[in-house]
């Protein structure tokens, strides 16, 4: 199957500094990006989704301002965490489908595990 | 609204041993669904699939049947091996031009030798 790499796959921080998390489709073109979150013993929250060249569309509840997502690329999005606070501290999951080859099939990253200190 | 339910885990079976994870879903319209395995350290890989009432998805010895009267779709394995322990997923894809997967808590599998 299609291969989705993150980078990093952990990061410690401290509060109120910015982390960068690199989502990207090594052997396809990913049309749309999904951003999940999921906390222990939760299922994955889907955040935002993110068409390349286009601006993502964020899920009910989620700070756009906070979480920035740019996907300009057809094989790379990133996921921008602002000023980061403990309560931001999770796994962020990122998914990857070319919508124009493969209808409904995402592909999934191994995550990021954030810790904010 | 729509969502999915599974069974809590941990699930500890012995190998060799019958294996059902329990899911349910709500949903509007006709959904697809998924189930998804995600083994120590990876990332979420699709097990199988079943886009519409009466499909049965099939992979590596699991099995499932999408059960519209029930809205059920659970996982099952006639004998599990060490190797599948994981923790596996169950998730509806709502149909249209949406492509928004809802997920299940997901359900810890451990197999004991």
């Amino acid at each position: 199957g299609a291969v989705v790499s993150q980078h990093p796959s952990w990061v410690i921080c401290k509060s109120g500094t910015s982390v960068k998390i690199e989502c990207r489709s090594l052997d396809f073109q990913a049309t749309t990006m999904f951003w999940y979150r999921q906390f222990p013993k939760q299922s994955l929250m889907l955040m935002a989704t993110s068409n390349e060249g286009s601006k993502a569309t964020y899920e009910q509840g989620v700070e756009k301002d906070k979480f920035l997502i740019n996907h300009a690329s057809l094989t790379l999005s990133t996921l921008t965490v602002t000023s980061a606070h403990p309560e931001d501290s999770s796994f962020y999951i990122c998914s990857a489908g070319d919508y124009l080859s493969s209808y409904n099939e995402q592909f999934f990253g191994p995550g990021t595990r954030l810790t904010v200190l | 609204g729509n969502s999915v339910t599974q069974m809590e885990g941990p699930v500890t079976l012995s190998e060799e041993a019958f294996l059902t994870i329990n899911c349910t879903y709500t949903a509007t319209g006709y959904p697809s669904l998924f189930w998804y395995v995600q083994y120590p350290g990876e990332g979420l890989q699709l097990l199988l699939k079943a886009t519409k009432a009466d499909d049965k998805g099939s992979n590596k010895g699991f099995e499932a049947t999408y059960r519209k009267e029930t809205t059920s779709f659970h996982l099952e394995k006639g004998s599990v091996q060490v190797s599948d322990s994981a923790v596996y997923f169950c998730a509806l894809l709502l149909g249209g031009a949406t492509n928004k997967l809802i997920f299940g808590t997901g359900t810890l599998l451990a197999v004991q030798p």
